[in-house]
């Protein structure tokens, strides 16, 4: 089965600088699809970025960036400029690419707290 | 565009009594899910499906109940509410099927069992 760990419960940084977010995974799959969810106080769901296992290239999103190391199964998430409305509780989650079935179920880490200092 | 549809946001039960959690979606979705989220455990799956008349458990299925009668309803059932099961619920959905499939999320349901 596979997981997902985030190491860092809480985080901070300081308005402006730039942060980085650890992920890491354990899979026996090849193929398969990573995210980073962003959920404020409001407690809405938010998208931030998605990387595809076959594509080396880092995914990119304006500030959000990943470090995407297949070998190592880590899957970092690099906030840069950092502004208030990023303090939130970011989510790791995991994907199979495989079709049908329980492949399609997102497996979630427990989460990182992100405050921004002004 | 409504997206998915999460009724009610906030419910207080006591103990023993039932009640249904609604998710419905209007983007023709084959794939919709509950989850559950407690502080300090991140999103747990309760049960998910692929279809209509499709239903599988999840990783903590104890104590609820779902069924899909049609693409757009996914109801999720608390047969006889207990304390353990207060937490803050969401169902999401997607497309089935190959390709990076984003899940859509509802706004979420706060159930506070006394």
């Amino acid at each position: 089965a596979q997981t997902v760990t985030q190491s860092q419960p809480e985080m901070s940084v300081q308005e402006a600088e730039t942060v980085t977010l650890s992920c890491t995974y354990d899979t026996s799959e090849s193929d398969y699809y990573l995210f980073w969810y962003k959920q404020p106080p409001s407690r809405q769901m938010i998208l931030v970025i998605r990387q595809e296992a076959y594509k080396q290239q880092n995914a990119t999103e304006n500030r959000f960036s990943v470090n995407f190391q297949k070998a190592a199964k880590s899957f970092s998430l690099k906030i840069s400029d950092s502004q208030l409305g990023d303090a939130a509780m970011y989510f790791c989650a995991y994907r199979s690419a495989s079709y049908g079935g329980s492949q399609g179920n997102l497996i979630f880490g427990k989460g990182t707290k992100l405050s921004v200092k002004p | 565009n409504a997206g998915v549809t999460q009724t009610p946001k906030f419910q207080v039960l006591k103990t023993g009594q039932s009640m249904t959690l609604q998710c419905a979606q209007d983007m023709n979705h084959e794939y919709m899910s509950w989850y559950r989220q407690d502080p300090g455990m991140g999103l747990r799956l309760i049960h998910y499906s692929v279809g209509a008349g499709i239903t599988d458990q999840g990783e903590v299925p104890n104590g609820y109940n779902v069924s899909r009668s049609t693409t757009e309803d996914f109801p999720l059932r608390l047969l006889s509410a207990a304390p353990s099961q207060t937490s803050v619920y969401f169902c999401a959905s997607s497309f089935q099927g190959l390709g990076a499939n984003v899940l859509t999320f509802g706004a979420g349901s706060r159930l506070t069992v006394l």
